[in-house]
């Protein structure tokens, strides 16, 4: 089985501020990993993902995330927020087989305050 | 573009009926699945497919049926929907890579 633990439900910051979203997962095989982004009223959107390769991953946005395979964390960072960056935001966890559904961590909010 | 399309964007039920929610996508994927979205507890799964006629349960199956008949098609069947049904439900698919989703379905049960 796999889990998916994001640390903090809520996550205000003031505009221009650095932030960390955390998430740590648990599995008992290879996974891939990605974070995604629910703006008000819209669909889920791709921020960034890890397949293989560098831990170090930038997407979209400014957003990058650090893959860290001993403490099971792949923790999501901007240096500097936008009001615009008010959403909600998904750590999600899939093996690399693909025999697995897909695991969501529970959502962080995160409320960029001017 | 590449797409996952549920039939769908705003569906208003009554209590007993039997609801169909369709899902098609058009990337070959082989797995697809079915979450509901409700605030404060996030996504969660109600069944997947790995295969054409193959499904499994997720977290949270019961009142849900649903039906992979051909391989880019999903549905998810409410077999008597109640109001505690009320709610978005997304439906993505992936080849052991990126998942794609869907805009969402919101279903209203009265």
């Amino acid at each position: 089985a796999q889990s998916v633990t994001q640390l903090d439900s809520q996550v205000p910051v003031f505009e221009e501020a650095p932030v960390e979203l955390r998430c740590n997962y648990s599995s008992s095989v290879s996974v891939y990993l990605f974070w995604y982004v629910q703006y008000p009223n819209q669909g889920l959107q791709l921020l960034l993902k890890y397949l293989s390769g560098s831990t170090l991953v930038k997407g979209i946005n400014g957003f990058e995330a650090e893959f860290n395979k001993s403490q099971t964390s792949f923790h999501l960072r901007k240096p500097s927020v936008h009001i615009s960056d008010t959403a909600e935001y998904f750590c999600v966890v899939s093996d690399v087989a693909g025999r697995r559904a897909l695991t969501f961590g529970s959502g962080t909010r995160l409320q960029v305050q001017p | 573009d590449v797409k996952v399309t549920q039939s769908s964007r705003y569906l208003v039920k009554r209590t007993g009926e039997k609801v169909f929610l369709e899902c098609v996508q058009d990337m070959d994927h082989e797995n697809m699945f079915w979450y509901r979205q409700d605030p404060g507890l996030g996504l969660r799964l109600i069944y997947f497919s790995y295969d054409v006629k193959m499904k499994e349960k997720g977290d949270i199956p019961e009142g849900y049926s649903v039906s992979r008949e051909k391989k880019e098609r999903f549905s998810l069947i409410l077999e008597s929907a109640s109001t505690n049904q009320t709610s978005m439900y997304l439906c993505a698919s992936s080849l052991g890579g990126q998942p794609k989703f869907g805009n969402g379905t919101r279903l209203t049960v009265t």
